[in-house]
């Protein structure tokens, strides 16, 4: 069974402060991928990054960037600079190789970024 | 990515009717489709997932008699909510992949309201 763990339930920042965002993983297979969604308040996914189980390679993306640990089973997610329009919800998911396509979400955190 | 598209976008019914919500692949076409209800601040959780031409298979818990799927073709799925009751009250949302992706793509979703 798989299983994704956001602890953080509500994060609240001031504008421009640097924030992550924690995600822990429990998968039996040894190939997976690994997700983030953001969901604003209009409430459609929007697609962040995948990542899969073999590829351990740190990403950056603007003032995004993922952290991908399998020794800790974490994938943690950090937002640079951070700015207003990044408040929403997010998620990370996981999806095993055995069944490509099928997610496990977390319960998502959700960031507030104040002025 | 692949777009996902989901009709209608919210729908407010009468506790005892039916509604059937859409979902369609508009470029790729989608060997197996998800449906997953998000209920307010809590994340998604799937429903069920459907490959085209084949029964559904339901998650644990969840009514197959409640809660219709059919997936005809390899763009379109639909997700019939039976009866539906005030607590069928959520946001439903859709996903499509195929063998091609490794990953699911998510159509806007659908709010559905239940007087």
């Amino acid at each position: 069974a798989q299983k994704v763990t956001q602890a953080q339930t509500e994060i609240s920042v001031v504008e421009k402060e640097d924030v992550t965002l924690d995600c822990v993983y429990e998968t039996r297979d040894t190939t997976y991928y690994l997700f983030w969604y953001k969901q604003p308040p209009s409430g459609e996914l929007v697609f962040l990054i995948r990542r899969n189980s073999f590829d351990e390679q740190n990403e950056i993306s603007g003032r995004y960037s993922w952290n991908f640990q399998k020794s800790t089973s974490s994938f943690n997610f950090t937002i640079t600079a951070s700015q207003v329009v990044d408040s929403a919800v997010y998620f990370c998911a996981l999806s095993e190789g055995s069944n490509a396509g099928k997610s496990t979400f977390g319960d998502g955190t959700t960031l507030t970024v104040k002025p | 990515g692949a777009v996902v598209s989901q009709h209608p976008s919210w729908v407010i019914c009468k506790s005892g009717t039916s509604v059937k919500i859409e979902c369609r692949s508009l470029d790729f076409q989608a060997t197996t489709m998800f449906w997953y209800r998000q209920f307010p601040k809590q994340s998604l959780m799937l429903m069920a997932t459907s490959n085209e031409g084949s029964k559904a298979t339901y998650e644990q818990g969840v009514e197959k008699d409640k809660f219709l799927i059919n997936h005809a073709s390899l763009t379109l799925s639909t997700l019939t909510v039976t009866s539906a009751h005030p607590e069928d009250s959520s946001f439903y949302i859709c996903s499509a992949s195929c063998s091609s992706y490794n990953e699911q793509f998510f159509g806007p979703g659908t709010r559905l309201t239940v007087l």
